[in-house]
């Protein structure tokens, strides 16, 4: 099942700097997106989401962009912080179902 | 904060045997939900649950498997005859009314490892 890829297994910047994280998918009957986070031994976390008629939703430090006609989706961390630090997921759910859909994952490593 | 708690942290159990892991869901939830990770994998739906009956499940939701809401705090996913393919993480999920856009508040996951 691959409607959800994220690309890059990992990421590492410094702290300060803007932490991108890419997610793109397939199924275009996707309507609403997630981004979790995961520490070790920890279950996910909700992060961040956004429905598909929105191209943007901001909380704080991180922002959810969605690009609908190139089936991508990023997430943004600015100011990226040491405790960010985590494996990020991705995740997609259509209004005919709850299930998600979850990428792979991606690492983020934020060095002081 | 409210969460989800699951136990235990960590089951092993023999091939063959029946396992119940077990989960309390947000007291004000109703959607109920079972994912598992098996080790560098996505993580998987399995199972979802709402007013007392299965929702939807995937195709990994075989005979084996079955999930109970024996009173009303308590979520269970019980494995009949475990094996060792069923070695993951697995994670109980829930969420409160609403549109299902609303997100899933996942517990901790118990660990089961099969042996």
């Amino acid at each position: 099942d691959q409607q959800v890829k994220q690309n890059s297994p990992s990421l590492s910047v410094q702290e300060g700097r803007i932490s991108i994280l890419n997610c793109d998918y397939t199924n275009s009957m996707f309507d609403y997106f997630l981004w979790y986070k995961k520490y070790p031994a920890e279950g996910p976390t909700f992060l961040i989401s956004i429905s598909s008629i929105k191209d943007k939703n901001e909380d704080g430090r991180f922002t959810v962009f969605l690009n609908k006609s190139a089936k991508h989706l990023s997430l943004h961390i600015v100011p990226s912080q040491p405790g960010d630090s985590a494996v990020y997921f991705c995740a997609a759910i259509s209004s005919n179902t709850g299930k998600l859909i979850f990428g792979q994952g991606t690492t983020l490593q934020v060095k002081p | 904060e409210p969460e989800v708690t699951q136990t235990p942290s960590h089951q092993v159990t023999q091939m063959g045997q029946e396992v119940i892991l077990r989960c309390v869901p947000i007291s004000n939830h109703l959607y109920f939900y079972w994912y598992r990770q098996i080790l560098g994998q996505k993580v998987e739906f399995l199972v979802s649950f709402y007013n007392n009956e299965i929702s939807e499940k995937s195709e990994i939701f075989d005979d084996q498997f079955s999930v109970e809401r024996p009173d009303g705090s308590n979520f269970t996913l019980k494995i009949r005859s475990t094996k060792l393919e069923d070695s993951a993480m697995y994670f109980c999920a829930s969420r409160g009314q609403g549109l299902s856009q609303q997100p899933q508040h996942f517990g901790d996951g118990t660990r089961l490892s099969i042996l």
